[in-house]
């Protein structure tokens, strides 16, 4: 199985700010790295696909970007709508694997 | 628009087996698999297997291999997916989610609202 490192875990940050998290698979994925945000008694919803591709209807301050075995999400400006956990996830081969998820919370 | 609506919250006796519904609408169900996800209190998210829209082919995650089904009904377009043996651990939120192109390798860009699974005696 694919092991998907999430990190930070979580992390505290302000409007406003830049904000990066880092997945790492345990194994090579190509672009098969998708992002999901999750906000409390809510299912996840969709971010970016195909590791840089963003979903219709995301905002724009969101961007992904990596290959391989390294990937990163950016929240360029953080909104207060933004906080909420994200996660990580490779549809590169089965069994299908999800990262262990990374809280953002308001400083 | 696509949605994704779930049945209702389900209490169950340790032992015992729960069916979860996930109806589809909004797009052509055979041309989609549907993806079953799981969510244990606040824990992160667990694949558990998928289905496919198109032929009813299906791949389990090992860890629920021999204990979970899933099946298609495409005349309602709706999924189900049965649990049996249930212990305290499978308490979770299930939730059906469709993958945006034709396989399971894929994101999925559809979720249904989740159903609440309690298992306790």
């Amino acid at each position: 199985d694919i092991q998907m490192t999430q990190s930070p875990s979580s992390l505290s940050a302000s409007v406003g700010d830049r904000v990066t998290i880092t997945c790492r698979p345990s194994q090579r994925i190509s672009n098969y790295l998708n992002w999901y945000q999750q906000k409390p008694g809510k299912a996840p919803n969709l971010l970016i696909f195909a590791a840089s591709t963003l979903e219709s209807g995301v905002p724009s301050r969101f961007s992904g970007s990596g290959s391989g075995t390294d990937f990163t999400l950016t929240i360029s400006s953080l909104q207060p709508e933004d906080f909420a956990t994200y996660y990580c996830q490779q549809s590169y081969s089965m069994p299908l694997t999800f990262g262990g998820g990374t809280k953002v919370e308001i400083k | 628009q696509v949605q994704l609506v779930q049945s209702g919250a389900e209490v169950k006796k340790p032992g015992a087996s729960v069916k979860v519904s996930c109806k589809a609408s909004g797009y052509t169900f055979a041309t989609h698999g549907i993806t079953w996800v799981r969510q244990a209190p606040g824990q992160g998210l667990e694949w558990m297997g998928w289905i496919s829209g198109y032929n009813g082919n299906t791949d389990y995650a090992q860890k629920f291999q021999g204990r979970v089904t899933m099946t298609t009904d495409t005349s309602t377009s709706t999924a189900y997916m049965e649990l049996r043996s249930l212990r305290s651990d499978d308490t979770a939120v299930y939730y059906c989610a469709r993958p945006r192109g034709l396989t399971i390798f894929e994101s999925f860009d559809q979720w249904g609202q989740g159903t609440l699974v309690i298992v306790s005696s």
